[in-house]
């Protein structure tokens, strides 16, 4: 199975400041045939389910504040907040769709500092 | 508009069987592989099984093969998981998600999810 894990657990920022989220995957989620990598982020609020945010690594779902962007590539990969809205508070989790069994991240907490 | 709304949760003794079921409106429910997924009280989110749009393919985690049964009646648009043999550690929010396309498995909807409580 790939193992995801994400950096750090838990991050707090200032309104209108940029928060950085890692995830690293025990292997390489990049297809060589597409050249994609088979990386998503999700954000789940409290009571909420999970809702996509990222997929591809880098492509945002239709609706998604342009303030999110993903990059990354192989196994290392990053979601940005560019400037942290009082509503982006939540958990954050990247799940790798390469092979099943699917796997998701432990998950990163944002607050507001 | 797109919506999946799972029902059947509720509180069962260890080794006992659930079945919950995940009904879906707004799409063509009958194009799309659907996931369960669960998430243990404040904790992550775990993969549990996943069905072929048709539902000649199905998968499993290894935490749940053997015990848990997916499946699905695309006459109407709804789509199971049989749980047997529970077990505590089974205790979880139970998601049902649906595929965003064939052979690429990430999620795009999400039902509210149904709690499942095992405990004597």
């Amino acid at each position: 199975d790939i193992v995801m894990t994400q950096s750090p657990d838990s991050l707090a920022v200032s309104l209108g400041e940029r928060a950085t989220i890692n995830c690293k995957s025990s292997q390489s989620v990049l297809y060589s045939s597409n050249n994609k990598n088979y990386l998503a982020w999700y954000q789940q609020k409290p009571g909420q389910p999970p809702k996509l945010l990222i997929y591809w690594a880098s492509t945002r779902e239709s609706g998604v504040p342009d303030r999110f962007s993903g990059s990354g590539s192989g196994t290392d990969f990053t979601l940005t907040i560019s400037s942290l809205q009082a509503e982006d508070v939540a958990v954050y989790y990247c799940q790798q769709y390469y092979t099943i069994p699917v796997t998701f991240g432990p998950g990163t907490k944002v607050d507001i500092k | 508009q797109v919506q999946l709304v799972e029902s059947g949760g509720g509180m069962v003794q260890p080794g006992r069987s659930l079945r919950l079921s995940c009904a879906a409106s707004g799409f063509t429910f009958s194009n799309y592989a659907m996931h369960w997924v669960r998430q243990t009280p404040g904790k992550g989110l775990e993969w549990v099984a996943l069905i072929s749009y048709d539902g000649t393919n199905k998968y499993y985690a290894d935490s749940v093969k053997g015990r848990f049964t997916i499946s699905r009646d695309n006459s109407k648009n709804t789509l199971y998981v049989q749980m047997d043999s529970l077990r505590a550690e089974d205790t979880a929010v139970y998601y049902c998600a649906r595929v965003v396309m064939r052979g690429v498995n990430f999620m795009d909807v999400w039902g509210k999810g149904t709690t499942v409580t095992v405990s004597s």
